[in-house]
């Protein structure tokens, strides 16, 4: 199965944006891209997911490098309340099986 | 909309005894996951249900746990015997049938596992 490869922690001053990166070197076709994120003492939430092009939605932007190996998750401007452990996913185009989490990036705001 | 409800909430237990965690996902959600997360570490899938029949289970330690889901609804895993290594966090989450790249899965707050 395809793995993801994200930094461990990222640190981000409040109302600055923040990038999060994520290689899947090994993605294939058939894979999307699935964020999710989990704040202290809950279970995961999801954020965004995309496959080819770039996507927003309210809560972030997800940016996929043209040859899909690697993608960002944009928080616009990071509030107090984004600090958590955010999980890049790969998930099968066609049968959505297999959906495994890696150890995330730890990301804390500084006021 | 009610979300996904799991029970217990905390569980704290010797090492040998047996445990069972229940959940109960959202209305109409007819894929259900267990995952186990241990301190430090993202969640692991345990099992993964499609109504009543699994669709994943090469994670599951077959020997010491065991999760069915009768009738396609609630589910409960079971641990026995437990060992100190399986304290942690077990999260249920739920998600409609799988549609093609999307289908979301909500999850719960989790059963946190002590094993002394």
């Amino acid at each position: 199965d395809a793995k993801t490869t994200q930094p461990n922690s990222m640190e981000s001053n409040e109302e600055e944006p923040v990038h999060l990166p994520c290689n899947h070197s090994t993605i294939s076709g058939t894979d999307y891209i699935h964020w999710y994120r989990q704040l202290p003492s809950q279970g995961p939430e999801y954020v965004i997911h995309g496959l080819t092009s770039n996507v927003n939605n309210r809560m972030a932007s997800l940016a996929i490098a043209e040859d899909r190996k690697s993608s960002t998750l944009i928080l616009h401007r990071a509030t107090l309340r984004d600090a958590a452990v955010y999980y890049c996913i790969l998930r099968d185009l066609n049968t959505g099986n297999q959906f495994y989490f890696g150890t995330g990036t730890s990301l804390t705001v500084i006021p | 909309e009610a979300g996904v409800a799991q029970s217990p909430r905390y569980k704290i237990i010797e090492k040998r005894q047996s445990v069972a965690f229940w959940c109960n996902p959202i209305s109409g959600h007819a894929t259900l996951y267990w995952y186990q997360q241990i301190l430090g570490q993202g969640p692991k899938l345990l099992i993964q249900f499609q109504n009543n029949g699994v669709v994943d289970d090469s994670q599951l330690p077959k020997d010491r746990f065991s999760a069915e889901r009768l009738k396609g609804v609630d589910s409960t895993l079971k641990i026995q015997p437990a060992k100190l290594e399986d304290s942690a966090v077990y999260l249920c989450a739920s998600s409609f049938p799988y549609l093609r790249g999307g289908g979301e899965l909500f999850f719960g707050e989790g059963s946190r596992l002590t094993v002394l």
